[in-house]
């Protein structure tokens, strides 16, 4: 079975641009989650995505949004970039079937954003 | 305050020495507590989900153990290899909040030959 597979692996943008990052789950998985990682504040979740509705929010501002296809793949987009968005985006599908109480999580190896 | 705290930051140990990184926390009521290894320049990867009535769970040679009462989980590594070198991060699942992952800064790891 394929892995999590995110597009692109690297990206440079400047401030005030807009990025779209792409996340392609396991197959069969229907929830897709997508986390922020920084050296200052490590791991930190932004939102996932269950049958392409937003079933749970992070403390992220709105210039952080996403969406999930029909398919179960899903897209984040970060608006207006500012320094501070230089991270490490992770996504990570699971099942869903539990609500995410139990669900595995299996994370793709990221996409390197960096804001200059 | 992190919610999830992980000590110490950072260890060095000789490859074939056990180890055990500690977790604690202050978030309840939980779904789960998860333990991740992460790889420089990879994703997470899961090694142990418990509940909160599960005492102890094994992967290999990564053993965690949890205490609700105390809130306190271990991560233990027996016999370490080189390829043990990862950060490793605890986390827990808030059901107050949907399940929402809330996670420690981690551990890094490094084993020396």
């Amino acid at each position: 079975k394929a892995g999590v597979t995110q597009t692109p692996r690297y990206l440079i943008k400047t401030r005030g641009q807009q990025v779209t990052l792409s996340c392609s789950p396991i197959s069969g998985h229907r929830s897709v989650s997508w986390y922020q990682q920084t050296p200052g504040q490590g791991l930190q979740f932004l939102f996932e995505y269950f049958s392409e509705t937003q079933r749970n929010k992070g403390n992220f501002p709105g210039r952080f949004s996403g969406r999930q296809f029909s398919n179960s793949r899903s897209e984040m987009n970060v608006s207006t970039l500012e320094l501070g968005d230089s991270a490490l985006y992770l996504c990570a599908s699971s099942s869903g079937t539990s609500g995410g109480a139990h669900d595995e999580q299996f994370f793709g190896p990221g996409t390197r954003l960096t804001v200059l | 305050k992190n919610q999830v705290e992980q000590s110490p930051q950072s260890l060095i140990i000789l490859e074939g020495k056990n180890c055990t990184l500690q977790c604690n926390y202050t978030v309840s009521p939980f779904s789960n507590l998860r333990w991740y290894k992460q790889d420089t320049g990879r994703g997470p990867v899961s090694l142990t989900i418990m509940t909160f009535s599960e005492n102890t769970k094994s992967n290999g040679r990564y053993t965690a153990t949890l205490d609700a009462d105390t809130k306190q989980s271990s991560l233990h590594i027996t016999a370490s290899q080189l390829s043990d070198s990862a950060s490793y991060i605890c986390v827990v699942s808030l059901k107050a909040a949907g399940n929402k992952l809330t996670f420690g800064g981690g551990t890094r790891v490094l084993v020396k030959p």
